[in-house]
């Protein structure tokens, strides 16, 4: 069964430095795989979805991410942060033959000034 | 153009009352997703709708809960008998199609959520 595993519940970071949020994945074959951040108050909002076309995948607002099979991960990175980007990012992956979501517990992003 | 709007945004009831949690989806989307989401959890799936009917509701925790679109629009999720546990953010998300289009699959549209407060 497909599975996410987000490493860091916090990740603290100063304004202008590289932010590096970590996911391994658990699938027997290449999901597909979507990061989701969810700021206070807000829905749920795509950030970016990897589909096997390119491992390594843009998303809105800076952030990428990168498809490593040989790793099982899927990390979430931005060369710098802004106070803006302070939210809980979740990391998804789709059950194969299924339309359910598999959520990771989530990892809270603190911007510091 | 609107999103998916969630109803009331906030709920306190009583434990062993009845409560409904109504989502409104993105117009013209056909995928309806039901989600509980637990203070410092993810969203936990719960149901999914194709159309009028409940494709998948295999996330239902128990014959408490229920959930009906009946014209494949607005979606209602009904909590019978409210228990403490059932305390939790209820999320909706709605979608283009279900699953799989071309290959890959759809972005769900998320819904601000129903805070429900059992006491």
């Amino acid at each position: 069964a497909q599975s996410v595993t987000q490493l860091d519940s916090h990740v603290s970071v100063s304004e202008g430095t590289p932010v590096l949020l970590r996911c391994n994945y658990s699938s027997s074959y290449s999901p597909s795989l979507f990061w989701y951040v969810q700021h206070p108050n807000k829905g749920l909002q795509l950030l970016l979805k990897y589909t096997s076309a390119a491992t390594l995948v843009k998303g809105i607002n800076g952030f990428e991410a990168e498809f490593k099979k040989s790793e099982t991960s899927f990390h979430l990175t931005k060369p710098s942060a802004h106070m803006s980007d302070a939210a809980e990012y979740f990391c998804v992956v789709p059950t194969s033959g299924t339309y359910k979501y598999i959520f990771g517990t989530g990892t809270r992003l603190k911007v510091l000034a | 153009g609107a999103g998916v709007s969630q109803t009331p945004s906030n709920k306190v009831t009583e434990k062993g009352k009845y409560v409904e949690l109504r989502c409104d989806p993105i117009s013209g989307h056909t995928a309806l997703y039901w989600y509980r989401q637990s203070l410092g959890q993810g969203p936990e799936f719960l149901i999914y709708f194709q159309g009028t009917g409940a494709a998948d509701d295999s996330g239902l925790p128990n014959d408490r809960f229920f959930a009906v679109r009946p014209e494949g629009s607005v979606s209602t999720l009904k909590i019978q008998r409210t228990e403490r546990g059932d305390s939790a953010v209820y999320l909706c998300a709605s979608s283009s199609n279900g699953g799989i289009a071309g290959g890959s699959y759809n972005e769900q549209f998320f819904g601000p959520g129903t805070r429900l407060t059992v006491l």
